[in-house]
């Protein structure tokens, strides 16, 4: 199985403060990747699909990029509603895999 | 308006089964290729099975944590997609997903315990 490492765990942001977090895979992915927000209580929500693709309606602060086995996503300009897990999830090879979640909130 | 709505969770015994419903609407079902996925009370999630269209002949794909006690399926008449679950394990213990990857349900919880 392709194993997801996402980093860090947790972070702590300020407002208008750029983040960003990580998903390694331990083999190439082709761009396979999508990021999702999930808030308390809420299912996921797609972020972006294809490594760099941002969904309909997601703001335009949500950017991802990467290739082969590294992949980021970049908020750029920490906002009070983006605080939740984040989760990648490779597509590329059966079964599909989840990072560990990155758990983002408001310093 | 796209809706996901699972049902048929609960709390069951170990060794017993379970079967989950997922009714869609608003968008074309037939066409789609569609997802389980479960997170645990840990909130660890983990994909669980995928089936595809009728001209992909409905292929379908496991986790190996339930391969040979979970079967997915389908009804394109009632665009509704289905997880049988059978054996279960306490370590299936989960809230359940379905989701097209880009369109999720709101989950439902299953609990396996004596």
């Amino acid at each position: 199985d392709i194993q997801m490492t996402q980093s860090p765990p947790s972070l702590s942001a300020s407002l208008g403060e750029t983040v960003s977090i990580e998903c390694r895979a331990s083999e190439d992915i082709y761009s396979n990747l999508a990021w999702y927000q999930q808030k308390s209580g809420k299912s996921p929500q797609l972020l972006i699909y294809y490594a760099s693709s941002l969904q309909d309606g997601v703001p335009s602060r949500f950017s991802g990029s990467g290739s082969g086995t590294q992949y980021s996503l970049k908020i750029s300009g920490m906002q009070p509603e983006d605080e939740g897990v984040y989760y990648c999830l490779q597509g590329s090879k059966y079964p599909f895999t989840f990072g560990s979640g990155t758990k983002l909130e408001i310093k | 308006e796209v809706q996901l709505v699972e049902t048929g969770g609960g709390l069951v015994q170990p060794g017993k089964s379970l079967k989950l419903t997922c009714a869609t609407s608003g968008f074309t079902f037939s066409n789609a290729w569609m997802h389980w996925v479960r997170q645990s009370p840990e909130k660890q999630l983990e994909w669980v099975a995928q089936i595809k269209a009728k001209s992909n002949n409905y292929a379908t794909y496991y986790a190996e944590s339930v391969k040979g006690r979970f079967t997915i399926s389908r009804d394109d008449s009632k665009s509704s997609v289905y997880l049988q679950m059978n054996s279960l394990k306490e370590e299936d213990t989960a809230i359940y997903y379905c989701t097209r990857t880009d369109y999720w349900g709101q989950g439902v919880m299953v609990t396996v315990s004596s």
